[in-house]
């Protein structure tokens, strides 16, 4: 099994602050098999980032993933309020998939 | 518009049974893959089944095989998740969420949850 480890657990930052979130597997993970999503209080994920790098639909530019093998990132260029929640990684294998732990992204 | 909405969770003691419902609508049904993943209180997600967009085809969780049984009605639009055994580490919120096409990875669109609670 493929574990999925994210850092740091929380990430306390101010509006307009750029934000690197990081996601790293415990094996190569396949590029096209790695999204993001972003989790509100009370609210059902949504998808940011697939295959690593491709903004899902509606989803701002200031959004942005990269990486590949092991070591991903979730990049916001510069945070707006709404953007204090926390992000998923995710990743398939075998027919099963698998979640990061979350990072929490905090106002200062 | 997607729409998923789930229904059927409450209240379960340890040993027992509940049933799942996410009614689909917004998109052709038939067309896709479908999963359910949960989320304990104040915990991080976890995937929980998969069932191909034909329905002939599911997979699960260790943690729920030969427990949950997933499945769909194409006809009524709607999947299932049929819980037994439950134990107290299924208290959970459970998302139905829609695989973004066949040959895709991650899920695009997901129903506001069903909280199931397993106490005695």
């Amino acid at each position: 099994e493929i574990v999925l480890t994210q850092s740091p657990d929380t990430l306390s930052l101010s509006p307009g602050e750029r934000a690197t979130l990081s996601c790293r597997a415990s094996q190569s993970v396949t590029s096209s098999y790695l999204a993001w999503y972003q989790q509100k209080p009370g609210q059902a994920p949504r998808l940011l980032i697939y295959g690593a790098s491709s903004r899902a639909t509606g989803i701002p530019d200031r959004f942005s993933g990269s990486g590949s093998g092991t070591d991903f990132t979730l990049t916001i260029s510069r945070l707006e309020p709404e953007d204090f929640a926390v992000y998923y990684c995710q990743q398939f294998v075998s027919s099963s998939w698998t979640f990061g732990q979350g990072t929490k992204v905090e106002i200062k | 518009e997607v729409q998923l909405l789930e229904s059927g969770g409450g209240l379960v003691q340890p040993g027992g049974s509940l049933r799942l419902s996410c009614a689909a609508s917004g998109f052709t049904f038939s067309g896709y893959g479908m999963n359910w993943v949960r989320q304990a209180p104040g915990k991080g997600l976890e995937w929980v089944s998969l069932i191909i967009a034909s329905g002939t085809n599911t997979h699960y969780a260790d943690s729920v095989k030969g427990r949950f049984t997933i499945s769909r009605d194409n006809s009524k639009n709607t999947l299932y998740l049929q819980m037994n055994s439950l134990r107290a580490e299924d208290t959970a919120v459970y998302y139905c969420a829609k695989r973004a096409s066949p040959n895709s990875y991650h899920f695009d669109y997901w129903g506001q949850g069903a909280l199931v609670t397993v106490s005695s």
